[in-house]
């Protein structure tokens, strides 16, 4: 089926250090998939961070990157240096044409950042 | 600037209590969805809609209803609430199902006891 799995949290980084949050897929009922990272802070709802329709690109957002690799059928989220303001959930999704709109959610990974 | 909003953001209800979760988009979507998130699950969708009048099954449906009045409109009813229920709920819109942006509401934190 098609499924989302990402880094277990909490995961803990000091401010100004590099980050990396795993996102693997599997789509075996989506030809094309569609990539997403989604984030929500304390107290709001998710929004999207930044997304990728096309295999080999790459999406970058608020210092934020994420490269849609086919091969690996990975999305992964990096960052060269987290600042405290970047503590939140971070939710990597799978959709696409054919999956009627719905999209699937991994579990969330939350990050938090100290000063 | 487009809004999905949802009311109560806070309920605490009985065992075999009556919910109805509010959802109000400005977005001029066609799509609206109904998630509910719990630790150790991430989101799972509840329900959603193409449309005013229309209603799809989402992959946890049990225990829910759900109405799409208008196109702005979207309800969420536990007729018989259970302490299972007790989650943080989310509504969203999208324009379409091609590129799948959703656009989420606040959360509605529902206890059941």
């Amino acid at each position: 089926g098609d499924s989302v799995t990402q880094t277990e949290g909490p995961v803990t980084v000091s401010e100004s250090e590099s980050l990396i949050i795993n996102c693997t897929y599997s789509a075996t009922s989506i030809a094309y998939p569609n990539l997403f990272w989604y984030v929500r802070y304390p107290g709001e709802g998710l929004q999207l961070l930044l997304k990728v329709i096309t295999a080999g690109q790459k999406g970058s957002s608020r210092g934020f990157e994420a490269t849609y690799n086919k091969e690996t059928t990975s999305f992964h989220l990096q960052k060269a240096s987290v600042q405290e303001s970047d503590s939140a959930v971070y939710y990597c999704a799978l959709g696409g044409a054919g999956n009627t709109g719905k999209l699937i959610f991994g579990l969330g990974t939350t990050l938090q950042v100290q000063p | 600037e487009a809004a999905v909003t949802q009311s109560p953001r806070n309920k605490v209800t009985v065992t075999g209590g009556n919910v109805t979760l509010s959802c109000r988009q400005t977005n001029s979507h066609n799509y609206m969805y109904w998630y509910r998130q719990d630790t150790g699950h991430g989101l799972r969708l509840i329900h959603y809609s193409y449309g005013a009048g229309n209603l799809q099954i989402g992959d946890v449906p049990d225990g829910y209803k759900a109405t799409r009045t208008t196109q702005e409109d979207f309800f969420l009813l536990l007729e018989l609430a259970s302490p299972s229920q007790t989650s943080l709920y989310f509504c969203a819109s999208s324009e379409s199902h091609s590129g799948n942006t959703l656009y989420f509401g606040e959360g509605s934190r529902l206890i059941v006891v």
